[in-house]
């Protein structure tokens, strides 16, 4: 099938290794932030997300971390599985913005077993 | 299903020719938008309906794009003269409106020959 972001970035993780992903978002009227999970032939898959009042939020092998000052967003997932393998995509939204996505370019995981 | 489906899955036309794809959002999910993924790139937004207020069209790339909802239900998307720059994914997500997390379906692939 087709694949998504053949001219991603890409990062290459050894299984069992943890992963950063990073994102620099260019609204610094966002109050909304999400991580996607796209793996080919599918729609992006929600993650996690946080909102603006907030510097980081955990989830199950996941974190995002909001750096407000920089506009930067990152992606922790610990031990990385095979299973991770696909395009990671950030996205920002407000309000003020009637809450529509504002999706930034994406990062090809590959995990390595 | 509980999630977004979205229908054809796959379409192959000829340019010129008029397209129509269909999404049937989340029950209960009043808020619906769609989106343009093309190969290798993030997503565009397009267009964003909200129970019956009147949709926020501002990501309509031309006149030959159009949308419409039934009530908080099932919406089409219509390509009209179709282009070869039309070629993408064309994605829908619901939400319950505000803030949280929309929710993808798998998209339409779209192929204008």
């Amino acid at each position: 099938g087709e694949s998504v972001g053949l001219h991603l970035p890409t990062l290459s993780v050894q299984e069992g290794d943890n992963s950063i992903i990073n994102c620099a978002y260019s609204n610094s009227a966002s109050d909304y932030f999400i991580w996607y999970k796209q793996e080919s032939g599918k729609g992006p898959q929600f993650i996690i997300d946080i909102r603006s009042n907030m510097d980081k939020r955990q989830g199950q092998r996941v974190t995002v971390l909001l750096n407000k000052t920089v506009k930067h967003l990152s992606l922790q997932i610990a031990a990385t599985q095979p299973g991770d393998s696909a395009v990671y995509f950030c996205a920002e939204t407000s309000n003020n913005a009637g809450n529509m996505l504002t999706f930034g370019g994406g990062t090809r995981l590959m995990v390595k077993p | 299903g509980a999630g977004v489906s979205q229908s054809p899955s796959n379409k192959v036309t000829e340019k010129g020719k008029d397209v129509e794809l269909r999404c049937d959002p989340i029950s209960g999910h009043t808020a619906l938008y769609w989106y343009r993924q093309r190969l290798g790139q993030g997503l565009e937004f397009l267009i964003y309906f909200q129970g019956n207020s009147a949709p926020d069209k501002s990501g309509l790339p031309s006149d030959r794009f159009s949308a419409e909802r039934t009530g908080e239900s099932v919406s089409t998307l219509t390509i009209q003269r179709t282009q070869q720059e039309d070629s993408a994914v064309y994605l829908c997500a619901s939400s319950l409106g505000g803030p949280p997390p929309q929710h993808f379906g798998d998209g339409t692939r779209l192929s204008i020959l």
